[in-house]
């Protein structure tokens, strides 16, 4: 069984560029989940996409924005880039509800 | 909102001794309650859940149990290793998981 797998492990972008993060789910789920971790600080919820369709949103302006395919891999769209954006970017995966299991992470640099 | 706190680290202990990670929680339902470990360099690894008032959960000799009554989910571990030198994070599910800030715990042989 394959877990959730992220990429690019890390890549740096410069202000007000564009990035795009990239997220395989294990096998068998249907729901994608997107978390921000600035350094020393728990992860924060941006999003979530159940079966295509966006299924909850935290505290996140517009300029982040996301898409899940049919084959429930997801990918996290961040435009017009901040200082303030680089962080370890988490994506999870589920069955539903069910308890989440997080990939390794994208460690985007903004400078 | 729901919300999550956490005892502040860093938290320094010598191998073997006694752990305890104490987390509170803030929700309007009835959540289900984690504790989430990270290595360094790495992602989140789900430790142990439980999912209602009075469950216990444990794996690798780390136990907590969901007290509803003081609104608490603390992290206990009789012996601790070098190994369990990590991040360790509560947090709270409504769907979206809701995260504390982290303990960073070292162990010193």
């Amino acid at each position: 069984e394959t877990g959730v797998t992220q990429s690019p492990t890390h890549l740096i972008k410069t202000r007000g560029q564009q990035v795009t993060l990239r997220c395989s789910s294990q096998s068998g789920h249907n729901t994608v989940s997107w978390y921000q971790q600035a350094l020393g600080q728990g992860p924060q919820f941006i999003f979530q996409y159940y079966r295509e369709e966006e299924n909850g949103r935290g505290n996140f302006p517009p300029r982040f924005s996301g898409l899940q395919f049919p084959n429930y891999s997801s990918e996290l769209n961040v435009n017009a880039l901040e200082l303030d954006d680089s962080a370890l970017y988490l994506c999870a995966s589920s069955l539903g509800a069910r308890e989440q299991y997080f990939g390794p992470g994208t460690r985007l640099t903004v400078t | 909102g729901d919300s999550v706190t956490q005892m502040e680290g860093p938290v320094t202990l010598s191998e073997e001794a006694f752990l305890t990670i104490n987390c509170t929680y803030t929700a309007t339902g009835y959540p289900s309650l984690f504790w989430y470990v990270q290595y360094p360099g790495e992602g989140l690894q789900l430790l142990l859940k439980a999912t209602k008032a009075d469950d216990k959960g444990s794996n690798k000799g780390f136990e907590a149990t969901y007290r509803k009554e003081t609104t608490s989910f603390h992290l206990e571990k009789g012996s601790v290793q070098v190994s369990d030198s990590a991040v360790y994070f509560c947090a709270l599910s409504d769907e979206k998981l809701t995260f504390g800030t982290g303990t960073r715990l070292t162990i010193i042989p």
